[in-house]
């Protein structure tokens, strides 16, 4: 059963304490593994798109890595306005998916950095 | 208006009432999507839509009639509701898939109470 596992539930980070969040993926072909940033009350904002092992992007503090079994998370040096639940979700290949572009979601990180 | 708006933002209704949610985009997708958000769960897709035609039902209730009268706007008919239906409904947008990048982009959701 394709899967999306986030760790840890709970982050708690002092302003300037750098760390990274986790998302672990059992899908049988990935076609994109998808990072949205969700404020409370708000609909996910997309971040970042990756779609093969070894790829990197960056968004000033966040940078998004991918391998073939998780991707990370990185926030360096964060502020107090990074604070927002961190979505990852996965889609799958056309073999697999079939003809929608449907994501497959994890539960999320809830990041809280304190001034 | 921008990216992808919902409305109405807030909804309270009881068991027999019917109401529906509306979703609007301005950004020339031609593939929209209902999700459902609960609380400690991660997001659960319900209906996609590529080039208005429904391609995927996610197994959901009767409860739930979706409708896609064109490619910019998309409507959850809701009639009969049960409590556990309270959740966040977020729509999203995306172009379908082989027509470009595939992000799903999201609206602000709406918040239903049922009673």
């Amino acid at each position: 059963e394709d899967q999306v596992t986030q760790s840890p539930e709970a982050l708690r980070l002092q302003e300037g304490e750098s760390s990274s969040l986790n998302c672990s993926y059992t899908v049988s072909g990935l076609r994109g593994l998808f990072w949205y940033r969700q404020d409370p009350g708000k609909g996910p904002e997309f971040l970042f798109t990756l779609y093969s092992a070894g790829e990197e992007k960056e968004k000033e503090r966040l940078k998004a890595t991918l391998t073939k079994k998780e991707s990370f998370l990185h926030i360096t040096a964060p502020k107090p306005e990074d604070s927002a639940t961190y979505l990852c979700a996965v889609q799958e290949d056309e073999i697999r998916g079939g003809a929608t572009n449907k994501l497959i979601f994890g539960t999320g990180t809830l990041l809280a950095v304190q001034p | 208006e921008t990216g992808v708006t919902q409305t109405p933002r807030h909804l309270v209704m009881g068991m027999t009432n019917k109401k529906s949610l509306k979703c609007e985009q301005h950004l020339g997708h031609n593939a929209m999507y209902w999700y459902k958000q609960s609380a400690k769960k991660p997001l659960e897709l319900m209906f996609v839509y590529s080039l208005e035609e429904r391609v995927e039902n996610n197994s959901v209730p009767s409860r739930f009639s979706p409708e896609c009268p064109n490619s910019s706007h998309l409507f959850l008919h809701l009639h009969t509701l049960q409590p556990e239906d309270s959740a966040l409904y977020l729509c999203a947008s995306s172009r379908a898939r082989g027509w470009g990048q595939e992000t799903q982009y999201f609206g602000p959701g709406t918040r239903l109470l049922v009673l």
